[in-house]
């Protein structure tokens, strides 16, 4: 069965700092992927990364970067220079790699971000 | 512009009532998905369907049904058997393929009991 966890529940920071939201998963598939959302306020998911298990490589997106190590089957989502617009719930989701694939979602960390 | 809606925003249910949320998608994508969100809870799986007029049991099916007569469209109704049924509803669609296989989200249905 796969499983994902976000530990961390609430995390709290003033604009301008940088944040690291931990995300570690469990699956038996040898082919996945892992996948950040975010959800403002107003409630709808926004897609911001997806990452094939095979591809190690981390990414970096303006002030958004994700760290994604086999290893330790963690897959971090780091954002630089923390923005009020930036408060949200983020979650990391993983499916398998094989077409139509069902996603399992962690509980998602809020992120807060005061002036 | 292509996307997903949901309809209704809110909607009220009363005791012992079926109510039907609306999901309609526009970007061709052949698999649709139903998500229910709880407090503090990530997403759970209610239904989904891969194909017109067929779809499969997720997680918390039970009190739960849908139908896929249109590619384009995919409703569930939350029938009285459902107890506990105030949540936020997400719908979600994808496209197969290596690159169309991401979930794009709608904005959402909350469904509240009177």
């Amino acid at each position: 069965a796969q499983k994902v966890t976000q530990a961390q529940t609430e995390i709290s920071v003033v604009e301008k700092e940088d944040v690291t939201l931990d995300c570690v998963y469990e699956t038996r598939d040898t082919t996945y992927y892992l996948f950040w959302y975010k959800q403002p306020p107003s409630g709808e998911l926004v897609f911001l990364i997806r990452r094939n298990s095979f591809d190690e490589q981390n990414e970096i997106s303006g002030r958004y970067s994700w760290n994604f190590q086999k290893s330790t089957s963690s897959f971090n989502f780091t954002i630089t220079a923390s923005q009020v617009v930036d408060s949200a719930v983020y979650f990391c989701a993983l499916s398998e790699a094989a077409g139509y694939s069902t996603l399992t979602f962690g509980k998602g960390t809020m992120l807060l971000v005061s002036p | 512009d292509g996307g997903i809606t949901q309809s209704p925003k809110y909607l009220f249910r009363k005791e012992g009532q079926n109510v039907t949320l609306s999901c309609e998608q526009n970007l061709n994508h052949d698999a649709m998905y139903w998500y229910r969100q709880d407090p503090g809870q990530g997403l759970r799986l209610i239904y989904y369907s891969q194909i017109v007029n067929d779809f499969q049991k997720g997680d918390i099916a039970e009190g739960y049904s849908v139908s896929r007569e249109k590619k384009e469209s995919f409703p569930l109704t939350v029938t009285s058997a459902q107890k506990n049924p105030t949540a936020f509803y997400l719908c979600a669609s994808s496209g197969i393929g290596q690159n169309e296989e991401t979930q794009y989200f709608g904005p959402g249905t909350r469904l509240l009991v009177l």
